[in-house]
């Protein structure tokens, strides 16, 4: 457990509204990342942050926005929800302590439908 | 584009079997590759990660990589119904050691 949390856990909204998922992490890790896991797709990257107010795209990145001004929380904003942002959201850390260099630690998850 | 491909599956084995499970990659420059397991409604985690071609022995799991083949396997024996989930690969490009880059996943059911 890399003390990452994730809220909310579920949430269905319509379309055109705007959304927050919110990462906390507790062991002030410096890089965090956001995910979204489609069937077929695997897990693409949204976004990411390497530092406080330090962020950078990542392959998926159009529709999304990312803030990150304390460094145990990175918020990612769907401004206007599309139906083709349903998906498993995951955040994760980058693990300093752990057996791999870049080894990924990853929050619970957050199941959000657009309808 | 740097891609990371995978046969999606499912594949299935018999309780006690090898599974076996192929991943290939297409930037060259990668130099180290994970394999995260994921059950079902649950989040990835790390079960092998290796740097140097060759094979990797972890318990039951063994990761063999070949980067002049560009191609990167996990190799679970004695299979249990245990081990039934998606297999994630992940390379590291050279270029970016920040950011790793997922395959699609296989899923693997072990049959009892």
């Amino acid at each position: 457990d890399a003390g990452i949390t994730q809220s909310p856990r579920h949430k269905v909204t319509e379309t055109g509204t705007p959304v927050t998922l919110r990462c906390h992490q507790t062991e002030n890790h410096r890089y965090m990342y956001w995910y979204r896991q489609d069937p077929g797709h695997g897990l693409r990257l949204i976004h990411y942050s390497y530092g406080v107010k330090d962020t950078d795209k990542g392959e998926v990145s159009d529709g999304y926005s990312v803030s990150r001004s304390k460094t145990e929380d990175f918020l990612l904003t769907l401004e206007s929800a599309t139906s083709s942002q349903t998906s498993v959201y995951f955040c994760a850390i980058k693990g300093t302590s752990g057996r791999a260099y870049n080894e990924q630690f990853f929050g619970p998850g957050t199941r959000l439908t657009v309808l | 584009q740097k891609e990371v491909e995978q046969n999606s599956g499912p594949l299935s084995v018999p309780e006690g079997a090898i599974a076996s499970l192929n991943c290939t990659y297409s930037d060259r420059g990668s130099q180290s590759f994970f394999w995260y397991r994921q059950y079902s409604g649950k989040s990835p985690e790390l079960i092998m990660f290796i740097y140097s071609n060759g094979d990797k022995e972890d318990g039951r799991f063994t990761a063999q990589l070949n980067k002049a083949s560009q191609y990167v396997s996990l190799l679970i024996r004695d299979s249990q119904p245990s081990d039934s989930a998606t297999y994630l690969c992940a390379g590291l490009p050279k270029t970016s050691y920040d950011k790793v880059i997922f395959g699609p996943g296989t899923s693997l059911s072990v049959i009892p």
